[in-house]
């Protein structure tokens, strides 16, 4: 079983639309977590870390659940813009632990 | 620019050769990372530096890979020996700092091809 899985892709989805991305991790220890937006070719930037209360940044909400060890993202009123591959990504030491990375998923929002 | 930065950004090289790719990361942060992406999948760690200390290394750095972080400024990676499955784009991180930071920063990658 990988460590940390997410929805296979790719999600094609119109102008506007909402759209999740669930990911689950396999070790109850994970310290910290986040999301990284990956476009073609380039390398993973950070979007948002993962709060057990969620948060929110502008059109992108993050939650957690811990007891679930399930991690999801939720995109609303989606732009061109958002077309990239989503990486679920969790850190069992934190601070200074290696990334565990989930193997992305591909959205592609069309006009 | 003040980001992570890696040299080349991409190299061609045949079976046997041996490879070297530089990281120079973030001027105050005292961690750096080397991580490793093929296609189609999230990156995979491979080994991590605090200051000139390496403190882990993956199974996946097998005996043909080696780091260093000599000053704890920048780092290489070496890979001796290459196969065609060390093609792949090498991605460095760096992190911490003053601030104690935990946020990994990413370099724009060294994508290898092995011939």
């Amino acid at each position: 079983r990988k460590e940390v899985e997410q929805d296979p892709g790719p999600f094609n989805v119109p102008e506007g639309a909402t759209v999740a991305f669930n990911c689950t991790y396999s070790n109850s220890a994970s310290q910290s977590f986040f999301w990284y937006r990956q476009d073609c070719r380039k390398e993973p930037k950070l979007l948002m870390s993962v709060y057990s209360s969620g948060n929110e940044d502008g059109r992108f909400t993050a939650q957690l659940n811990r007891a679930s060890q399930y991690i999801s993202l939720l995109i609303r009123d989606s732009k061109l813009s958002d077309s990239a591959t989503y990486l679920c990504v969790v850190n069992i030491i934190a601070p200074g632990g290696k990334l565990i990375f989930g193997q992305g998923t591909e959205l592609s929002v069309k006009p | 620019d003040t980001g992570v930065s890696q040299d080349p950004r991409h190299k061609i090289t045949k079976r046997g050769q041996n490879v070297t790719f530089r990281c120079d990361p973030i001027s105050e942060h005292n961690r750096l990372y080397w991580y490793r992406q093929t296609l189609g999948q999230g990156p995979e760690f491979l080994t991590y530096f605090q200051n000139e200390a390496q403190l882990e290394k993956s199974r996946l750095l097998s005996d043909r890979f080696s780091a260093e972080r000599p000053k704890g400024s920048f780092s290489t990676l070496e890979i001796q020996r290459t196969e065609q499955g060390d093609s792949a784009m090498y991605l460095c991180a760096s992190s911490g700092g003053l601030a104690g930071g935990d946020t990994q920063y990413f370099g724009p990658g060294t994508r290898l091809t092995v011939l």
